[in-house]
């Protein structure tokens, strides 16, 4: 059982926006803007996509935009591109007794 | 350009301990600022972060695993080893290795490739 929950999968065709959520507590996402996320393809190791809420790292594709209200925190990818297709994660800090926790992961499906 | 690869046991019993070695390029870990954490997964799971290691030797480690688990640095050989002791079958999984962002806070940047640990008699 993850600390941070996602939805499973989520789905969209080339050319739309889609939101992919990350709901956490007030000891986690609602209270630091230290929430990532990051893109894994299959077989590879994790991509950092987003960091401190809504900065993008250098390299990554504006279409990629993260934001927060409250407990839950989102990643939008618009102009979806089949090359999108991967699983999303978040993670968020915790405090200084847990420190880092993830979500379950999101797979990212574009039809 | 920084580089990290993980490099251990492929294959390890349950309760003996494994040692994993991340070996790193392009950064230094005497550098203010830096950290190297050490993150797994299991097949087909989430990820689950396991300890942050910094430039000048803290260190921090999940709670729920904090008895199993110790990290140290060789500076000299730009290394980070991660001990996990009493290993179950519930601990395989493939364990990454990747470079805290610079004036970050617990986000990753760089990724080592991985390496598939798996706990069986």
């Amino acid at each position: 059982q993850s600390a941070l929950t996602q939805p499973a999968s989520v789905s969209g065709s080339p050319g739309q926006s889609i939101t992919i959520s990350c709901t956490g507590s007030s000891s986690d996402v609602g209270g630091y803007n230290y929430v990532s996320w990051y893109q894994q393809q299959p077989g590879k190791a994790p991509k950092l996509i987003i960091y401190e809420v809504n900065h993008r790292p250098l390299g990554v594709s504006n279409r990629f935009s993260g934001s927060k209200s409250g407990n839950t925190a989102s990643l939008t990818i618009s102009g979806l591109q089949a090359e999108d297709e991967s699983d999303y994660y978040c993670s968020s800090y915790a405090g200084s007794t847990t420190r880092l926790v993830f979500g379950g992961g999101t797979k990212l499906t574009v039809l | 350009q920084i580089t990290l690869k993980e490099s251990g046991p492929t294959l390890v019993k349950p309760a003996q301990t494994l040692t994993l070695t991340c070996t790193f390029s392009g950064f230094s870990l005497s550098t203010n600022g830096v950290g190297v954490g050490w993150i797994r997964q299991p097949p087909g799971k989430a990820l689950e972060w396991l300890s942050l290691i910094y430039w000048d030797d803290d260190k921090r480690y999940s709670p729920s695993l904090k008895s199993r688990l110790t990290v140290t640095k060789d500076t000299s050989k730009n290394q980070v080893v991660l001990r996990m002791t009493n290993m179950d079958p519930a601990d395989t999984a493939t364990y990454y290795c990747a470079h805290r962002r610079n004036d970050g806070w617990y986000d990753f940047d760089f990724w080592g490739q991985g390496t598939l640990v798996t706990v069986s008699s």
